[in-house]
C-alpha cells in the first residue's frame, strides 16, 4: 500500500527557509493530489496546502504568500518550502495524499511526521 | 477565513455513546464538504476514520460512525471502549481548493 515518509532538516534559523521533501513509495505520484499539514506542539491540524501531480496547486491563504508546494515525478516526492519562518512555524509537519473521486474525497495515508523547530 | 468549531472536550463512560459534531463558520455542513474524521493519541500521527460523511476505511471499527446532524457533521462513536481516548478531529472541503481542520475534540473515557 501507499506510504510517505517526510525528510529534510529538523532546525530552521528565524527567517530562513524551511523545507522538506516526502517520498511516496507502494504507488504513483503521478495521480491524486499530494498535501502538506502540521501541528504545533499541543496545538491542533492546520492544512497547509496540496499539489495535483500535474502541478497545480492550493495553498492555505493564511501562508499562501510564503509557501511553495513543488512535485518531482521522476523521484516520486513532492516538496514544501516555507519562507521567512518565525517561531510559530515550529510544527510537526505531516505529508498525505488526498484522494478526490467523483463522489468522495479523503485524506489518507498521512506519513509519521517530523518536527521542525525554528530558531532565534 | 472559514472557521470550522467543534467541541473542545467530552467525557464518556466506557459502554456509552457519544456525539462529536463539527460545524462550519460559512453556514451549514453539506456533503459536499465531505467531512472527514480523524483520531490522534498522544505521540502519533492522526488516523483516517472517516470520509466523505458516512464511509469508513476497512480499518474503522464498526462502533465508528458518521452523518449530518442539524447542519453539522458528526462521529458517534458507540459502545465507547477505554482505547478510544484520543483527539478527534474533523477536515472540510470547500469547493475545489480549500480544506480546513476543526480544532480539535479532547474524548475522555472515564
Amino acid at each position: 500500500q501507499v506510504q510517505l515518509q517526510e525528510s529534510g532538516p529538523g532546525l530552521v534559523k528565524s527567517s530562513e527557509t524551511l523545507s522538506l521533501t516526502c517520498t511516496v513509495s507502494g504507488g504513483s505520484i503521478s495521480y491524486h493530489y499530494w498535501s502538506w499539514i502540521r501541528q504545533p506542539p499541543g496545538k491542533g491540524l492546520e492544512w497547509i496546502g496540496y499539489i495535483f501531480h500535474s502541478g497545480s496547486t492550493n495553498y492555505n491563504p493564511s501562508l499562501e504568500s510564503r509557501v511553495t508546494i513543488s512535485v518531482d515525478a521522476s523521484k516520486n516526492q513532492f516538496a514544501l518550502k516555507l519562507s521567512s519562518v518565525t517561531a510559530a512555524d515550529t510544527a510537526v509537519y505531516y505529508c498525505a495524499r488526498v484522494v478526490v473521486g467523483s463522489t468522495r474525497k479523503w485524506v489518507d495515508p498521512l506519513g509519521q511526521g517530523t518536527l521542525v523547530s525554528v530558531s532565534s | 477565513q472559514t472557521v470550522v468549531t467543534q467541541e473542545p472536550s467530552l467525557t464518556v463512560s466506557p459502554g456509552g455513546t457519544v456525539t462529536l459534531t463539527c460545524a462550519s463558520s460559512t453556514g451549514a455542513v453539506t456533503s459536499g464538504n465531505h467531512p472527514n474524521w480523524f483520531q490522534q493519541k498522544p505521540g502519533q500521527a492522526p488516523r483516517a476514520l472517516i470520509y466523505s460523511t458516512t464511509y469508513k476505511h476497512s480499518w474503522t471499527p464498526a462502533r465508528f460512525s458518521g452523518s449530518l446532524l442539524g447542519g453539522k457533521a458528526a462521529l458517534t462513536l458507540s459502545g465507547v471502549q477505554p482505547e478510544d481516548e484520543a483527539e478527534y478531529y474533523c477536515l472540510l472541503y470547500y469547493g475545489d481548493s480549500q480544506l480546513v481542520f476543526g480544532g480539535g475534540t479532547k474524548l475522555t473515557v472515564l
